[in-house]
């Protein structure tokens, strides 16, 4: 099993708020991503990062924010939280390697719902 | 346009019985081709990956086929689990960037019977 863990779980808050989820990976990983999934409907990238200090948008716009200070720790941060932020977010990790064939390894999500 | 494509959308089997599930993409250029299984409120975790140049790879009930001329993949589940239901996702990875761009399709709901 990979070692890689989202805090909190499941997060019930009010709009205006800021929330930070935490992602943390104990494998040595130098690549993090964040994910945005909703249900039956495909994954998108958010974040990601090649390394410490080292942070890229992905794919999906995003209103949130990320940070990479230590090599095992990528959190996410939203300043004001809106309903439409209302979704699972999945944080990922990959070791880095020449020919990309490594596969991205998943903590179990957060599951945010704003009020 | 990059797409990844999967089919069915969901799929309801007898345990004991075996299935297929199908992918298709139009991702260009080509790395490799990825299945995940994603328990109900869990990450996704990796079956199997493959490069163009294989066609075949097996984990234990699992075997996913690629076919990179037709751009077409397949995972085959032999004798179903009730552990099997789940949601299958095919990711393609292409070589466009450094960091190896994934396509995600919008994944196979199975769920087995007992």
């Amino acid at each position: 099993e990979a070692d890689i863990y989202q805090i909190p779980r499941y997060l019930v808050i009010g709009t205006g708020k800021k929330i930070t989820l935490e992602c943390s990976q104990t494998m040595g990983h130098d690549k993090m991503y964040w994910y945005q999934q909703d249900p039956g409907m495909e994954l998108h990238l958010i974040h990601y990062s090649y390394g410490v200090n080292s942070t890229e948008k992905g794919d999906l716009s995003s209103e949130s924010t990320v940070s990479r200070i230590r090599t095992e720790h990528f959190p996410l941060t939203l300043e004001s939280a809106r309903p439409s932020h209302t979704s699972q977010y999945l944080c990922a990790s990959s070791p880095s390697e020449t020919d990309g064939n490594q596969p991205q390894h998943f903590g179990d999500g957060t599951r945010l719902s704003i009020l | 346009k990059n797409q990844v494509e999967q089919s069915p959308q969901s799929l309801i089997i007898l345990e004991g019985k075996n299935c297929t599930l199908q992918c298709n993409y139009t991702v260009s250029p080509f790395s490799n081709l990825r299945w995940y299984k994603q328990d109900t409120g869990r990450g996704p975790v990796s079956l199997t990956i493959m490069t163009f140049s294989e066609n075949t790879k097996s984990n234990g009930r699992y075997t996913a086929t690629l076919d990179a001329d037709t751009k077409q993949s397949s995972l085959h589940i032999t004798a179903s689990q009730l552990s099997d239901s789940a949601s299958y996702i095919c990711v393609v990875s292409d070589r466009g960037s450094t960091l190896g761009r994934l396509y995600f399709g919008r994944g196979t709901q199975l769920t087995v019977w007992p």
